[in-house]
C-alpha cells in the first residue's frame, strides 16, 4: 500500500514569505505527526493530530508555525514570515490509534525547506 | 526529562569491519520504547528495530544486532561485516508509552561511512 507522502519534496523561498507543506498520511491512520530536522540534528517533534484536532502542539517553535488537518486525513503545515532559521527538512509521520498495541509511526520522505 | 545521547558524531570504517553505534538514554518512566532508524542519503527514515523496556533480550537480525542494557541505560547497535550500503546516518530514539500521540525523541545521529 501507499506510504506517507509529502509535497513538495523541495521548497525554496525568500525570507518573509509564507509557505505551506503538505502531508498525506497512510490511509486509515488517525494519528499524524510533524517533526523538523535541522542540519546535523535528529528530528524534533512539532505537533500531533488525533483526527482533526491538534492534540499536542507543544513542539511548535513560535506563533509563525501553524498546522491544520480539517478532514482528519491530509495535513498542512503553514509557516508565516519565514526566517532563514526555518530552513530544515520537515518530516511527517502517521500511525494507527490503538490502546492495545504499539502505535508504530511511519515516516514520509520529508520536505526540504530552504529560506534564502 | 527524556533525552537520547549519541556521542559518536561520525564513524568511518572499511568494508567488512564490525562497527558499534552507541546510544544512551534518559527517562523517568518504567515503560518506554527504544528505536533505531537508518537515514540513507535519500533522506527517508527507515525503521530498524523497536524494543520495549521490559524486554532486555539482545536481538540479532542478519548482520545487525542490538544490545539493550537497562543497568547502563544503553541501547547499542552493532553492524557485523559492514558494507558500503550501510553508509547512512543512524538515529536512536526513545518513546514513552506506545499509544498514539507519544512523540519520538531522537538523538543527534551518528554518520557511518563505510569505504570499499
Amino acid at each position: 500500500g501507499a506510504g506517507v507522502s509529502q509535497t513538495p519534496s523541495n521548497k525554496v523561498t525568500e525570507k518573509g514569505k509564507y509557505v505551506e507543506l503538505r502531508c498525506d498520511p497512510i490511509s486509515g491512520h488517525t494519528a499524524l505527526y510533524w517533526y523538523r530536522q535541522s542540519l546535523g540534528q535528529g528530528p524534533e517533534f512539532l505537533i500531533y493530530f488525533q483526527g482533526t484536532g491538534a492534540a499536542d502542539d507543544s513542539g511548535l517553535p513560535n506563533d509563525r508555525f501553524f498546522a491544520v488537518r480539517p478532514e482528519g486525513s491530509v495535513s498542512t503545515l503553514k509557516i508565516q514570515r519565514t526566517e532563514r532559521g526555518d530552513s530544515a527538512v520537515y518530516l511527517c509521520a502517521s500511525s494507527f490509534t490503538d490502546d492495545l498495541t504499539y502505535n508504530e509511526q511511519f515516516f514520509g520522505p520529508g520536505t526540504r525547506l530552504t529560506v534564502l | 526529562a527524556q533525552k537520547v545521547t549519541q556521542a559518536q558524531t561520525e564513524i568511518s570504517v572499511v568494508e567488512k569491519e564490525d562497527v558499534t553505534l552507541d546510544c544512551v538514554y534518559e527517562t523517568r518512566d518504567t515503560t518506554y520504547y527504544l528505536f533505531w532508524y537508518k537515514q540513507p542519503p535519500s533522506g527517508e527514515l527507515v525503521f530498524l528495530i523497536r524494543r520495549n523496556s521490559f524486554d532486555e533480550q539482545n536481538e540479532i537480525s542478519g548482520r545487525y544486532s542490538w544490545n539493550f542494557q537497562k543497568s547502563t541505560s544503553s541501547f547499542n547497535f552493532t553492524i557485523t561485516a559492514s558494507q558500503v550500503v550501510d553508509s547512512a546516518v543512524y538515529f536512536c530514539a526513545l518513546s514513552e508509552e506506545g499509544q498514539a500521540g507519544t512523540a519520538l525523541i531522537f538523538g543527534k545521529g551518528t554518520t557511518l561511512s563505510v569505504s570499499s
